[in-house]
């Protein structure tokens, strides 16, 4: 069975700092694609960023970047230079290939503050 | 371009009501995603479509709940008899086949 796991609940940050939040996976299936979403208290789900299975260099979009480490199964977002506008709920989630029926599941979130 | 579109955007309305959700995916996606999130589960997939076809809806809590999707740019999600734990933001989403999801704005659904 598939699985995501964020396990930071909530993270804060200086405002211009930069911050990592954690993602784990657990997938049999050798093709998906980890995801990263964001949602601010308006509500909306805002796409960040996408890492594919067999990628070999990390993602990157903009201030974002994806640390794919695939042996140990982690999809971590790192946030540089944070703003007060990245305030928000962040969202890991998980694709699996056509074997899963491009199912996708979401972690549970971490929420993130930023500090003035 | 337009997003996905979802309506309404927030509906109340008595226990044992039917409730119609509705949504307009991006045109030319070809998958279509109804999600549920609450403060308690999180976000949870309902069911999925694929060219029109319901794919996965292992997702639905129970039979009071039924999506369709009668052609490629109009799906519904219906709730008949509603009840209050049903309270939550429905999502709508939509996709290319392994590209990421859009989401809609959500329908927030509040059952009395």
């Amino acid at each position: 069975a598939q699985k995501i796991t964020q396990t930071q609940p909530g993270m804060f940050v200086q405002e211009k700092e930069a911050v990592t939040l954690d993602c784990t996976y657990d997938t049999s299936d050798p093709s998906y694609g980890l995801f990263w979403y964001k949602q601010p208290s308006s509500g909306e789900m805002i796409f960040l960023i996408y890492q594919g299975s067999y990628d070999q260099q990390n993602a990157t979009e903009g201030r974002y970047s994806l640390n794919f480490q695939k042996a140990r199964k982690s999809a971590n977002l790192v946030i540089s230079a944070s703003q007060l506008g990245d305030s928000a709920m962040y969202f890991c989630a998980m694709r699996e290939g056509r074997t899963g029926g491009f199912k996708t599941i979401f972690g549970a979130g971490t929420r993130l503050f930023v500090k003035a | 371009d337009a997003g996905v579109i979802q309506s309404p955007r927030h509906e109340v309305t008595e226990m044992g009501q039917e409730v119609t959700l509705r949504c307009k995916p991006i045109s030319g996606h070809d998958y279509l995603f109804w999600y549920r999130q609450t403060m308690m589960r999180g976000l949870e997939l309902l069911i999925y479509f694929n060219n029109n076809v319901p794919i996965d809806d292992s997702g639905m809590p129970e039979d009071r709940f039924s999506a369709k999707m009668p052609n490629a740019s109009f799906s519904t999600l219906k709730i008949q008899p509603s009840e209050p734990r049903d309270s939550a933001v429905y999502f709508c989403a939509s996709s290319l086949s392994g590209q990421p999801q859009h989401f809609g704005d959500g329908t927030r659904l509040s059952i009395l």
